[in-house]
This record gives C-alpha cells, structure tokens and sequence, in this order.
C-alpha cells in the first residue's frame, strides 16, 4: 500500500536533547512538509521540500532542521534551540501543483521533560 | 497574502441535525480548497476539494461543500450528523502555497 508513514508514534526526550522525527512516503511524491500543531493554532509549517536536495523555511522554522537526501525520506530534527517543542507533528506529501490534495502521516507526538 | 478562517473552533450538533461547518478564505487569486479531517492523535485525511468547474463538490462521508467566490466562502455541509462524524475538520487554500484554518472539533450529542 502507498502511503506516508511517521515514526515514532510517541517520543521523549529530555529538555536540551536533539531528536529526529522520522518521514518516508512511497507515493513517489515530490513534494514533502513538516506541520506542527498545537491546540487551538491549526497546523503551521516549519519546513518543506519540492526537490530533493533542496528546502525552505516554513512560517516557524527556528529551532528545526531538516534533510531531503532521498525523494522518500525527509526526517525533521528537534533541536535544543526549540524553545517549546512539546507538540503533535505531522509530515505530508504532495505530487505537485497547488491543486493536487497532500497526504498525511499519522503524527508523532513529542513530549520533552 | 492569503488566509483561511474557520468560523467556530467548537461546533456540537445533535446526531440527525444539520452540519455547518464554515471557511472563508482571503486570497488575490481565487485558490483551490480543500476539507480535512482529523480523528484523534491521527493525521489528516481529505474529505473533499475544489478545483475549477462545478462549484458544489461531494465528498466522502456524505458531506459537501459549495465554493462561493463573491462570499470567498467554501462551507462544508452534511444533512444528517452521526456519531462517527466527531472529529476536528480543516479548512485549506492553495495557491503558491498551502494555507489551513485553525480548525473546527466538531461535537455530535446523542
């Protein structure tokens, strides 16, 4: 079955502790994002990609890094620089052009203590 | 620049009543639109979307949403509300770039 999958589901980490979160898709999209979200803020963007070896920051990109070495992959990296970095994260795909539907994983939720 | 708005961050409906869920958007360019739907601790999944041509779109589920450019308006409608219809709903523009309202949860009450 295509599709995008996250890993981990749930995630700790201790406060100052980098982690990344994993993203793979097999829909052999072009495109990848990174959301955030927290309640009540809807989703916003930290990161995407449209190539691979190439992506922008999105509307909240301090304190995250990312990596687009395979068109599958796009893991996002939490870093210590996060001021509040406890939240749901999803990861999508899309095939390209803005009338085409992205595709979500199912979310990692990151608590750090 | 362009935004979605989602009326509501909590609608409840009794199981049978009529869903109204509303978006409107704000945008240079009249952008494509899209419904989403969240379950809990899951991610999204499209409901419905709107391209070019006829401006009430069917989705899954049973619901619908009718784009209305003088209203910027692309509401999402059910006749009948079931219990399994609790979720959060989102809203989304796409022009250069994909813009999602803060979204609706979406209560039925039995």
């Amino acid at each position: 079955d295509g599709g995008i999958t996250q890993s981990p589901k749930y995630l700790f980490r201790k406060e100052g502790q980098n982690v990344t979160l994993s993203c793979e898709q097999n829909l052999n999209h072009d495109a990848m994002y990174w959301y955030r979200q927290d309640p009540g803020q809807g989703l916003r963007l930290i990161y995407y990609s449209q190539i691979v070896n190439d992506f922008q920051k999105g509307d909240i990109a301090e304190g995250y890094s990312v990596s687009r070495e395979k068109k599958e992959s796009f893991p996002l990296t939490v870093t210590s620089a996060q001021k509040n970095p406890t939240a749901f994260y999803l990861c999508a795909s899309t095939q390209g052009g803005r009338n085409t539907e992205a595709f979500f994983g199912q979310g990692t939720r990151l608590t750090v203590v | 620049a362009q935004s979605v708005t989602q009326l509501g961050s909590h609608v409840s409906v009794s199981e049978g009543a009529l869903v109204l869920l509303r978006c409107n958007y704000s945008s240079s360019v009249p952008p494509y639109l899209f419904w989403y739907v969240q379950y809990p601790n899951q991610g999204l999944q499209l409901l419905l979307k709107y391209t070019t041509g006829a401006t009430l779109v069917k989705g899954i589920n049973g619901f619908e949403a009718e784009f209305k450019k003088s209203e910027t308006s692309f509401h999402l409608t059910k006749p009948s509300a079931h219990m399994s219809d609790a979720a959060e709903y989102f809203c989304a523009a796409s022009n250069q770039k994909v813009t999602f309202g803060t979204g609706t949860k979406l209560q039925v009450i039995p």
